[in-house]
């Protein structure tokens, strides 16, 4: 079955430390996103990718980096200039065919720092 | 500055009574409202799109419309699996590839 696999789905931290949340897709996607979701707030989008090599900032993008080497995979690395990194991180994508509204989710990853 | 404010936060309804949730946004220029569902400790999962004013959409239980200024998702006869947050989401005009989320509707039916 087609869908996003995000690992590992729960993770804890020591400030101070980066960490690098797994994204892989296997719907033959153009486009990925990874958004943070906070208690009481809306989904924000920290980065996405539309074609391999390509990547842009979203609206939250300071202390994370992302790359996409390969169609499939779009690794999210939390740095530690991320000030509040604690939060939920989901992974999503969308086919060309829909944009960015009609989007693919993961299971989600949910980091906590110490 | 485009947003998007759901409403109530939070909804307790007993199993059959119909009710629905508000979603108003403000954008420069819709292309597109999107709702979602999503379960605790999981990642959303899409429901419906919507394009322009008058639009409708339905799905089991669920009938989202959308006027030139909200967008309400009815829920009729609500069984306790249709439990969930339901989110909203727009897409603007001027944006090819981003959208912006509301915060949420928290759902909850009482057997």
């Amino acid at each position: 079955d087609g869908g996003i696999t995000q690992s590992p789905k729960y993770l804890f931290r020591k400030e101070g430390q980066n960490v690098t949340l797994s994204c892989e897709q296997n719907l033959n996607h153009d486009a990925m996103y990874w958004y943070r979701q906070d208690p009481g707030q809306g989904l924000r989008l920290i980065y996405y990718s539309q074609i391999v090599n390509d990547f842009q900032k979203g609206d939250i993008a300071e202390g994370y980096s992302v790359s996409r080497e390969k169609k499939e995979s779009f690794p999210l690395t939390v740095t530690s200039a991320q000030k509040n990194p604690t939060a939920f991180y989901l992974c999503a994508s969308s086919s060309p065919g829909t944009g960015p509204g009609e989007l693919f989710f993961g299971e989600g990853s949910r980091l906590t720092v110490l | 500055e485009d947003q998007v404010t759901q409403s109530p936060e939070a909804l307790r309804l007993q199993e059959g009574e119909s009710s629905s949730l508000n979603c108003s946004y403000t954008v420069s220029g819709l292309r597109g409202l999107f709702w979602y569902r999503q379960d605790p400790g999981k990642g959303p999962e899409f429901l419906f799109t919507l394009y322009s004013a008058g639009e409708e959409k339905e799905k089991e239980r669920l009938k989202a419309t959308l006027t030139k200024k909200e967008s309400f998702l009815h829920i009729t006869a609500p069984k306790p699996e249709d439990s969930a947050t339901y989110l909203c989401a727009v897409q603007a005009r001027s944006s090819a590839s981003k959208i912006i989320f509301g915060s949420g509707t928290r759902l909850s039916i009482r057997p």
